[in-house]
């Protein structure tokens, strides 16, 4: 079975622009999570995803946002970047009931905003 | 409320020797607290998990010990060996995927 694919891998952009994080679910998950991963925060959640409906969401700026489609598969869309956006961005897949199924995750967008 | 807070920051044990990781949260709500491991250039990975309902769970070398009384839970890695140098997240959930992550503990296993 194949893993939570994140694209691309890396990222360099410039203050002020925008872009867009995919993520690509196990097949059979419902559920798609977004973290920002900083050294020394840890990682920090942004939003759910569920059957295409946000479901639940951190507290981050409406900078950030997402989407899922109805394959299941997200993006992660952050606009106006600003040099603290730099950062890991981890997506993790589930099941997504409410039994805590686990999270599978990526490895990772690696974003540098210069 | 929200927080799980996790110590220590970094961890150095030697090859052999049991490493301790510790966790603490305030939200009461919490019913499910996995631990994640994540390599370099890698995202985390479920490494254990426990429920409340139980104060230690073990899987090979790994234990958790969970007090809920003092609200508190900890990673125990007996033997520990150079491959378990990672970085160690402790987390804890109220369902429907609403997980609450600790800041993470480095560790190196030195030979």
């Amino acid at each position: 079975k194949a893993g939570v694919t994140q694209t691309p891998r890396y990222l360099i952009k410039t203050r002020g622009q925008q872009v867009t994080l995919s993520c690509s679910p196990i097949s059979g998950h419902r559920s798609v999570s977004w973290y920002q991963q900083t050294p020394g925060q840890g990682l920090q959640f942004l939003f759910e995803y569920f059957s295409e409906t946000q479901r639940n969401k951190g507290n981050f700026p409406g900078r950030f946002s997402g989407r899922q489609f109805s394959n299941s598969r997200s993006e992660m869309n952050v606009s106006t970047l600003e040099l603290g956006d730099s950062a890991l961005y981890l997506c993790a897949s589930s099941r997504g009931g409410a039994d805590n199924s686990p999270l599978h995750f990526g490895n990772g967008t690696r974003l540098t905003v210069t | 409320q929200q927080q799980v807070k996790q110590s220590p920051q970094s961890l150095i044990v030697q090859k052999g020797g049991i490493s301790i990781i510790n966790c603490a949260y305030e939200n009461t709500a919490f019913d499910y607290f996995p631990w994640y491991q994540q390599f370099p250039g890698k995202g985390p990975a479920l490494l254990i998990a426990i429920r409340p309902d139980v104060s230690e769970k073990k899987e090979g070398r790994f234990t958790i010990s969970f007090n809920k009384s003092a609200k508190q839970f900890s990673l125990h890695i007996m033997d520990s060996q150079p491959g378990d140098s990672a970085t160690y997240f402790c987390a804890a959930s109220t369902g429907y995927q609403k997980v609450t992550f600790g800041t993470g503990t480095k560790l190196q296993v030195i030979p």
